[in-house]
């Protein structure tokens, strides 16, 4: 079956721009992960969606990330006035509940000019 | 504070030489330990989930063992494909939360 899909792969955009990364989970998971992985690290969690709510967004660095899932299955992770400090690959997982096995899907790299 | 440290940050095999990724944890509870291959510009890739003390899992060349504070990842006559970041992550139990906690990762190499 299909996996996480994310789009786009790249994307490039110039410091203090607005930019929409969108995750597509894989059908019937019901819980959905935002992290983020600079070079050289593991990836950091950002945000966890169960259903339509974020469960818990302890991981967002500041108010300029926000993420939504208003139908229970697509997220958009969504970051205003981009700094240099942003880029980084964000992935996006999905689960079929709570601390179930997490599956990754490629990734969108991100990069602030 | 949570906290995954894999050893070592990078290993060069030669085709064929076995040897163990370790990763140490501190966390309040474990619900349960998992390993990830990760590729080059790919996202994570599952290999195993261990729960408790004592527990094992193997796939193909990879073996997965976890104690109450480390777990190794053992590779048996290792070829190139098996070439990547091998990533390890923990649930912790404390806090409600469901994130994942990842350590850095070892980039294993595999020359033939």
């Amino acid at each position: 079956g299909a996996g996480v899909s994310q789009t786009p792969s790249n994307k490039v955009t110039e410091k203090g721009k607005y930019v929409e990364l969108r995750c597509d989970p894989i059908s019937g998971h019901t819980a959905l992960y935002w992290y983020r992985q600079s070079l050289g690290q593991g990836p950091e969690f950002l945000i966890y969606f169960q259903g339509t709510g974020a469960a818990d967004d302890s991981g967002l660095p500041n108010d300029r990330f926000f993420a939504v899932r208003p139908e229970g299955s697509v997220s958009t992770l969504k970051i205003q006035r981009t700094e240099r400090g942003d880029s980084a690959v964000y992935l996006c997982a999905s689960s079929p509940g709570m601390t179930d096995t997490q599956y990754f899907g490629p990734g969108t790299r991100l990069t602030v000019l | 504070e949570d906290q995954v440290t894999q050893s070592p940050e990078a290993l060069r095999l030669q085709e064929g030489e076995s040897s163990s990724l370790n990763c140490s944890y501190t966390v309040s509870g474990l619900r349960g330990l998992f390993w990830y291959r990760q590729d080059p510009g790919k996202g994570p890739e599952f290999l195993f989930t261990l729960y408790s003390a004592g527990e094992e899992k193997e796939k193909e060349r990879l073996k997965a063992t976890l104690t109450k504070k480390e777990s190794f990842l053992h590779i048996t006559a290792p070829k190139p494909e098996d070439s990547a970041t091998y990533l390890c992550a923990v649930y912790p139990s404390g806090g409600g939360s469901e994130k994942l906690v990842f350590g850095k990762g070892t980039k294993l190499t595999v020359n033939p």
